[in-house]
């Protein structure tokens, strides 16, 4: 089954310092993997995507992310992190089993940045 | 600006009653889907349209209804409100043209009382 995995419930970090937040999937074939953000009663925002290519994938916001095929992990990172950058943070897997109309929503991780 | 539009932004309900929200989208997508947002449960897919006409469940579906009668519309309702309905619903749109990726509405905090 395709699945995706987001180990971290929450995510400290101090302004200025880099910052990651981990997802994991699992998929059959090539994954279509994305990352959304969610800023306070507010909808998700597209951040970035990957679908075939180079491995570092570059988004809004200053935010990139880097897929790992043999760790099957799509990590987000940002080499400094703002405090405005506080919000929910989903990683998602195109859901390929069901004809691909779908998309599987990790649960999500709720970054802090302290100023 | 081009963007996925959901009516209302906020509602409340007694238990029983119904309603329809309102999506309506204005880059051409072919998919459309709502889901509903629950503390400590994520996103929930509670149904979903690949084009005009055709409506498909998805996970948790039960209560609800949908229809898409026109491609730039998708209408979710809610026959008799139960306050296991009270949620933050989004609505959102996506185009194999742009990879799948999704395009939400800013959502509609409804609560059933």
């Amino acid at each position: 089954a395709q699945s995706v995995a987001q180990p971290e419930d929450q995510v400290n970090v101090a302004e200025g310092n880099p910052l990651t937040v981990k997802c994991t999937y699992s998929v059959s074939g090539n994954p279509y993997l994305f990352w959304y953000v969610q800023y306070p009663n507010r909808g998700l925002q597209f951040l970035l995507k990957y679908i075939t290519g180079d491995n570092l994938v570059k988004g809004s916001y200053g935010f990139e992310a880097e897929f790992n095929k043999s760790q099957t992990s799509f990590h987000l990172k940002k080499p400094s992190a703002l405090v405005s950058d506080s919000a929910l943070y989903f990683c998602a897997v195109r859901d390929i089993t069901t004809g691909g109309f779908k998309t599987i929503f990790g649960a999500g991780t709720r970054l802090f940045v302290k100023a | 600006n081009a963007g996925v539009t959901q009516t209302p932004k906020f509602r409340v309900l007694k238990t029983g009653q119904s309603m329809t929200l309102l999506c309506a989208q204005d880059m051409n997508h072919e998919y459309m889907y709502w889901y509903r947002q629950d503390p400590g449960m994520g996103l929930r897919l509670i149904h979903y349209s690949v084009g005009e006409g055709t409506t498909a469940k998805g996970e948790v579906p039960d209560g609800y209804n949908v229809s898409r009668l026109k491609k730039q519309n998708f209408l979710l309702g809610l026959e008799s409100a139960a306050p296991s309905q009270t949620s933050v619903y989004f609505c959102a749109s996506s185009s194999p043209a742009l990879n799948y990726g999704y395009t939400f509405g800013s959502g509609t905090r409804l609560t059933v009382v």
